[in-house]
């Protein structure tokens, strides 16, 4: 159980291009998603927390206009990464919960290259 | 605020044997959790084990055990009976009853050798 699927696993696309990746909890009902970056050997960045029917809340730092989010349903979450420059090349990965007692379950990443 | 340290360098272990990877946190809150998460090269995250704050008993899952203590703020993760397999990025994580989000650590690699 406890299965988060993260789609597209690669994006390779052109400077400018708007990319959207979605974060699906498959077999439960996740509240709350979140969305994170991680750089090559580092830890994971949060980004912001995405709650099902409200906007959501963006980390210091995070552009709200450049990676937008929405929580459209209970087991849907999408990032959309705005006009994406080279600097947006990363390792992107989701994540979602039935609660707060309950552990964060991963999607696999979504490792994005900007040309 | 709340922080999670880890901080040795990359951990080496023969395959078969056990191995201990550290972990101390800091928060001021009485409620929280630690979890461990296993990331393989190919980059997905993958949950081993949980240890609540009021938690009595010492987590295990498997091969996986999770050394708890408290006074020391403490909560080494123990991998018994080595497989190649095991080779990866481990993270520690915290939650607190004041903040659901995770606070990671930076992070451990763990290479097991034939």
């Amino acid at each position: 159980g406890a299965v988060v699927s993260q789609h597209p696993s690669r994006v390779i696309c052109k400077s400018g291009t708007s990319v959207k990746i979605e974060c699906r909890s498959l077999d439960f009902q996740a509240t709350t998603m979140f969305w994170y970056r991680q750089f090559p050997k580092q830890s994971l960045m949060l980004m912001a927390t995405s709650n099902e029917g409200s906007k959501a809340t963006y980390e210091q730092g995070v552009e709200k206009d450049k990676f937008l989010i929405n929580h459209a349903s209970l087991t849907l979450s999408t990032l959309t990464v705005t006009s994406a420059h080279p600097e947006d090349s990363s390792f992107y990965i989701c994540s979602a919960r039935v609660d707060e007692n309950q552990p964060q379950h991963f999607g696999d990443g979504t490792r994005l290259s900007i040309l | 605020a709340q922080k999670i340290t880890q901080t040795q360098p990359g951990m080496f272990v023969q395959e078969k044997e056990a191995v201990t990877l550290d972990c101390t946190y800091d928060t001021s809150d009485p409620s929280y959790g630690l979890f461990w998460y296993k990331q393989p090269s190919s980059g997905e995250m993958i949950f081993l084990i949980y240890q609540g704050s009021y938690d009595q008993q010492n987590a295990t899952e498997g091969r996986y055990s999770l050394n708890f203590q408290k006074a020391r703020k403490s909560a080494n993760l123990v991998i018994s009976a080595s497989q190649l397999g095991d080779s990866a990025m481990y993270f520690c994580a915290m939650v607190t009853g004041a903040n659901s989000k995770l606070t990671f650590g930076k992070g451990i690699t763990l290479s097991v050798r034939p």
